[in-house]
């Protein structure tokens, strides 16, 4: 499997301000995702993270306020902008590796106050 | 709407016995059936997973059974121990994206 590495692992952040998640892979990879695990819940797909494009949204997520970079096969970040207390949330980078296997990083704890 | 619907949503179970959790589905396009595992601060880690054209699969203490034509699959977990205290997930897949059920916790009593 991939090893999938994730900066920060956590972060407290102020009501209206940015942070960039970074997922690096340490192989390439072609699939990337993003997804969010609000408190106590299940996760939920944010985006494709498409190498060389725009990434693809899922709906309820705009890239306004969710804009994602693919700059390469190893390496993705993903921007969670204007944040509110809403937006505190695990967020979680995953790769397809192999046929079908899909794997998770170990996520981006974010807490808005 | 969840595509996959997942039961229960805890469940206690003494060291030594069984955990069965099940989930039904309702998208026909999913290919691919993984469950994962998820410790507290970490990730889901993928566990198991099946395909729609097997009816069952086991691995170690961990079993996937399938019924396609009742759109359900369930994981049992033989002699469950105090390690196996987690959530776990199951989802089905089409085109590489998850859809998650909701997530058992499952403890583990000594």
């Amino acid at each position: 499997s991939a090893v999938i590495s994730q900066k920060p692992s956590r972060d407290i952040c102020q009501r209206g301000t940015s942070l960039t998640i970074q997922c690096q892979v340490d192989s390439q990879v072609t699939m990337m995702f993003w997804y969010r695990q609000q408190p106590g819940q299940s996760l939920t797909l944010i985006a494709t993270a498409n190498q060389g494009s725009e990434a693809t949204y899922e709906s309820g997520f705009v890239i306004d306020k969710f804009p994602i970079s693919r700059p390469n096969l190893t390496f993705s970040t993903l921007t969670v902008s204007n944040m509110s207390p809403e937006d505190s949330s695990i967020y979680l980078c995953s790769v397809v590796f192999g046929a079908t296997e899909l794997f998770f990083g170990e996520g981006s704890r974010l807490t808005v106050l | 709407q969840q595509q996959v619907k997942q039961s229960p949503q805890s469940l206690i179970v003494q060291k030594g016995g069984i955990s069965i959790i099940n989930c039904a589905y309702e998208n026909t396009a999913f290919d691919y059936f993984p469950w994962y595992q998820q410790f507290p601060g970490k990730g889901p880690a993928l566990l198991i997973a099946i395909r729609p054209d097997v009816s069952e699969k086991k691995e170690g203490r961990f079993t996937i059974s399938f019924n396609k034509s009742a759109k359900q699959f369930s994981l049992h977990i033989m002699d469950s121990q105090p390690g196996d205290s987690a959530t776990y997930f199951c989802a089905g897949v089409h085109d590489y994206k998850l859809s998650f059920g909701a997530g058992t916790t499952v403890t583990v009593r000594a």
